[in-house]
């Protein structure tokens, strides 16, 4: 089985542009998180998203930051006008359910965002 | 605010000795509790997790972590570390209940560096 699968693996954007991190969860997988590592920093939670719906965002950043999943495809991750303190690793995970008894979630490789 | 504290950020064993991370977390409900493991340039991989019953949990690699509710701990430990298993290691936490979200809490990872 194929497991996250998370592209770019590595972005570099001049400050103002977008950017736009893909991540395909597991196969059978319908719950998708992302997460962003800053240096020196350990993972935050950014989003948790199903499919067509945004469950969970009080990670997310207020301005600039937008995540989708939607019916058909990856989930994308965008940021536009990015800005140096954008640089960073972002995670994106999947897991087969949520609720009372949560699933383990299981990572992708992760992109790195480097902004110039 | 809901957090996770490794007070351990960086050890050196050297091959053979015991290893034991400490992990820490504030919440008073119910928690599921995991140990990450991210090798050298490799992408999250789960070790162990813990949802509920036995609270003496054994992972993969040889590595086991002990629940213990009135300390609120969840240690990582292997009796006899190899030099494979540098990495950084991070305990993550979801607390579960009612209205909580599958996000999980991470700390701010342990880097282990094994001295063959």
């Amino acid at each position: 089985n194929a497991g996250v699968m998370q592209n770019p693996r590595h972005l570099v954007r001049r400050r103002g542009q977008e950017a736009r991190l893909r991540c395909s969860p597991m196969k059978g997988h319908s719950h998708v998180y992302w997460y962003r590592q800053l240096p020196e920093e350990g993972l935050k939670f950014m989003v948790y998203l199903q499919k067509e719906n945004i469950i969970d965002e009080s990670g997310m950043p207020k301005e600039r930051f937008s995540a989708e999943f939607p019916k058909e495809g990856p989930s994308i991750l965008r940021i536009q006008q990015v800005v140096r303190g954008d640089s960073a690793a972002y995670f994106c995970a999947s897991s087969p359910s949520s609720g009372r008894t949560s699933s383990a979630q299981y990572f992708g490789p992760g992109t790195r965002l480097l902004v110039l | 605010a809901q957090s996770v504290s490794q007070h351990n950020h960086h050890v050196i064993l050297s091959e053979a000795a015991s290893l034991e991370l400490g992990c820490n977390y504030s919440y008073g409900g119910t928690v599921n509790l995991f140990w990450y493991v991210q090798y050298p340039g490799q992408h999250l991989q789960l070790l162990l997790k813990y949802f509920s019953g036995d609270p003496l949990v054994k992972g993969i690699k040889g590595f086991e972590a002990e629940f213990i509710k009135s300390k609120f701990s969840f240690n990582l430990r292997k009796p006899s570390v190899q030099w494979s298993d540098t990495a950084e290691y991070f305990c993550a936490v979801i607390p579960s209940g009612g209205g909580a979200t599958n996000k999980l809490i991470f700390g701010t990872g342990t880097l282990l560096a094994v001295q063959p």
